[in-house]
């Protein structure tokens, strides 16, 4: 079965820091790769995906994620973040299976920017 | 364009009651996903539904859980009898290409 791991559960970091948060699947096929974002009392929300092409992906709010095809990674990155990017954020990987696409997501990891 | 919109936002019941959930998905998409989310865990599906036909219930504790999705449009997931364990916040999200996700505010479910 496909899993994903999140290495990082917590991260603190200061303002203007700069972030990178791991991820690693373990299934060998072809996948479309996402980040989520969930801010604090907000529901999920896609921050970036990844289905063919260019492996660094840009998404919303200066993010950019990284597909390193032969690592199995799709880490996270923003050179400079903010107190706004305070939110837990998923890492989930679909799989196409044969009845359909599964998105198995990672446990999270938990980023707080402080002033 | 409208999201995905579930209720009620927070329920609270005693074990062994029954609880019921609704979702309607974004217009026009054909796929329909229950998840569980645990505290400190990601979500996990429990059923996905390809218009009104189910795709994927591998992981749906089936003596408990059970989901409809009458018409292929909203759905109810039904949790009877609810164990402690159950405490969690039910996600539902719908697609249209079945790739892209798109994710409701989530049932918050607290078990006593």
């Amino acid at each position: 079965a496909q899993s994903v791991s999140q290495h990082n559960h917590h991260v603190i970091l200061s303002e203007a820091a700069s972030l990178e948060l791991g991820c690693n699947y373990s299934y060998g096929g072809t996948v479309n790769l996402f980040w989520y974002v969930q801010y604090p009392g907000q529901h999920l929300q896609l921050l970036l995906k990844y289905f063919s092409g260019d492996p660094l992906v840009k998404g919303i709010k200066g993010f950019e994620a990284e597909f390193i095809k032969s690592k199995f990674s799709f880490n996270l990155r923003k050179p400079s973040v903010q107190w706004s990017d305070t939110a837990e954020y998923f890492c989930a990987v679909n799989e196409a299976t044969g009845g359909g696409n599964k998105l198995t997501f990672g446990t999270g990891t938990q980023l707080k920017v402080e002033l | 364009e409208a999201g995905v919109a579930q209720s009620p936002r927070y329920k609270i019941i005693e074990k062994r009651q029954s609880v019921a959930f609704w979702c309607n998905p974004i217009s026009g998409h054909a796929t329909l996903y229950w998840y569980q989310q645990i505290l400190g865990q990601g979500p996990k599906l429990l059923i996905q539904f390809q218009n009104n036909g189910v795709v994927d219930d591998s992981q749906l504790p089936k003596d408990r859980f059970s989901a409809e999705r009458l018409k292929g449009v909203d759905s109810t997931l039904k949790i009877q009898p609810a164990k402690l364990e159950d405490s969690a916040v039910y996600l539902c999200a719908s697609s249209l290409d079945g790739q892209q996700q798109y994710f409701g505010p989530g049932t918050r479910l607290t078990v006593t």
